[in-house]
């Protein structure tokens, strides 16, 4: 079957650094994205990663391990308007992006 | 700018009724797609089309219908059988390969009375 992992909440204080893992499994593979969603917002798009690595976008980077089955997405000097959820979204060999439940950030003053 | 439009933003219905959400988008995505979020939830898929005329049932079609005849339109109906509709509904596109991932709309908040 296709599964998401992450955690279910995080807390970090502001100006610090917070780590995201997503360990997942799909049928086939075609990248994995990071997205972020405000509270009663729709998701807006973070990261996309096909490769294994790192992808580095100003204070956001998220990194691919295909091998493992493992993503991490990387937030650096924290601000309070990061607190949102962050969802793991690998895509699979139709195309389709594979939802899980997110990760609830809440960054503390 | 292209985008992609759902409207209304909130929507109350009284139970008993059917209802339609409206997705549009100017993108000239081939992909549509319909979730619905419960609070506290991931996205779940109720119905996607990946060509016109053509549409296929996620993991929560019961309840639910829609049409695509025409590419920029992917409207989404909650029916009377739909035992709990109340939630969250996003609307969202992409192009066939996905490679640039989803477009999201701002999403409908539906409400039973």
């Amino acid at each position: 079957g296709q599964n998401i992992d992450q955690p279910t909440e995080m807390t970090a204080t502001e100006g610090a650094i917070v780590q995201i893992n997503c360990t997942y499994q799909t049928s086939g593979f075609n990248g994995l994205f990071w997205y972020q969603q405000h509270a009663g917002e729709a998701p807006t798009f973070l990261s996309y990663n096909v490769l294994d690595g790192l992808e580095e976008k100003g204070r956001f980077s998220s990194f691919l391990s295909r091998s493992k089955g493992y993503s991490y997405l990387l937030l650096k000097e924290l601000q309070m308007k990061d607190s949102a959820s962050y969802l793991c979204a690998p895509m699979d060999s139709n195309y389709q992006l594979i939802w899980g439940a997110g990760t609830k950030l809440i960054i503390k003053p | 700018d292209g985008g992609i439009t759902q409207s209304p933003k909130y929507l109350f219905r009284k139970e008993g009724q059917n209802v339609t959400l409206s997705c549009e988008q100017n993108l000239n995505h081939d992909a549509m797609y319909w979730y619905r979020q419960d609070p506290g939830q991931g996205l779940r898929l109720i119905y996607y089309s990946q060509i016109v005329n053509d549409f296929q049932k996620g993991d929560i079609a019961e309840g639910y219908s829609v049409s695509r005849e025409k590419k920029e339109s992917f409207p989404l109906t909650v029916t009377s059988a739909q035992k709990n509709p109340t939630a969250f509904y996003l609307c969202a596109s992409s192009g066939l390969e996905g490679s640039a991932g989803y477009t999201f709309g701002s999403g409908t908040r539906l409400t039973v009375v």
